[in-house]
């Protein structure tokens, strides 16, 4: 099992550029989370899919970020227009059970850095 | 929405010394997990638990439900024990609110 996988690990872009992250979850989990750290904020609830649907995006900021679940392997999650303040170690983790009972697994993460 | 309190926000130990720490959590939990992340590293869970004692190794956590806390103990902490503690609390919604964590450093 090789565990959440997150790329690319590092991601530098200039200020209006576009930025996608990529994450693929244990195989047979059904939740998918993205979570947001800075040193800041701390851990920050982005979106959340539940067997490839939405359902829960309230952490999202509305304008510049999405998050797609195409197939059961993968997750993306795209930034337009990147800003100094997106930048953050993007968290992706996965569950067996949606059910608010499964334990989380997190990806290593994927540091974006906005210049 | 659930509000998720960690103490203390942080702790020095010295190498051997028992850490305690302590989740407090505003409403009611279907799940509760403890991860650790080092310095610039990846989360990864400790224990879950969302009721009850469980232990593992030189951890163990018990969790009271109807008062809404649980608590990490570490045993004979190690220097690699550094780093820092959350824990993090899901409910029927199943988003899961994480806490601002115990930064623990153990010092040789």
């Amino acid at each position: 099992n090789a565990g959440v996988i997150q790329t690319p690990r590092h991601k530098v872009t200039g200020k209006g550029q576009e930025a996608t992250l990529w994450c693929e979850p244990i195989s047979g989990h059904s939740a998918v989370f993205w979570y947001r750290q800075t040193i800041v904020q701390g851990l920050e609830f982005l979106t959340y899919f539940r067997n490839q649907a939405p359902i829960d995006d309230s952490g999202m900021p509305k304008e510049r970020f999405s998050a797609q679940m195409p197939n059961q392997s993968h997750s993306t999650l795209k930034i337009q227009s990147t800003q100094p303040q997106d930048s953050a170690v993007y968290l992706c983790a996965s569950s067996l059970v949606g059910r608010g009972t499964g334990q989380l697994y997190f990806g290593e993460g994927s540091k974006l850095t906005v210049l | 929405g659930q509000q998720v309190q960690q103490s203390p926000a942080s702790l020095v130990l010295q190498e051997g010394e028992n850490a305690e720490l302590q989740c407090n959590f505003s409403s009611t939990a279907t799940q509760l997990q403890w991860f650790y992340q080092s310095p610039g590293g990846s989360l990864v869970s400790l224990l879950s638990n969302p009721s009850g004692t469980k232990h593992t190794g030189r951890l163990t956590s018990t969790t009271v439900t109807k008062e809404r806390r649980s608590s990490l103990h570490i045993s004979s902490s190690q220097t690699t024990d550094s780093g820092t503690y959350l824990c993090a609390i899901s409910s029927n919604t199943n988003k899961v609110v994480f806490g601002t964590g115990t930064r623990l450093q153990v010092l040789p």
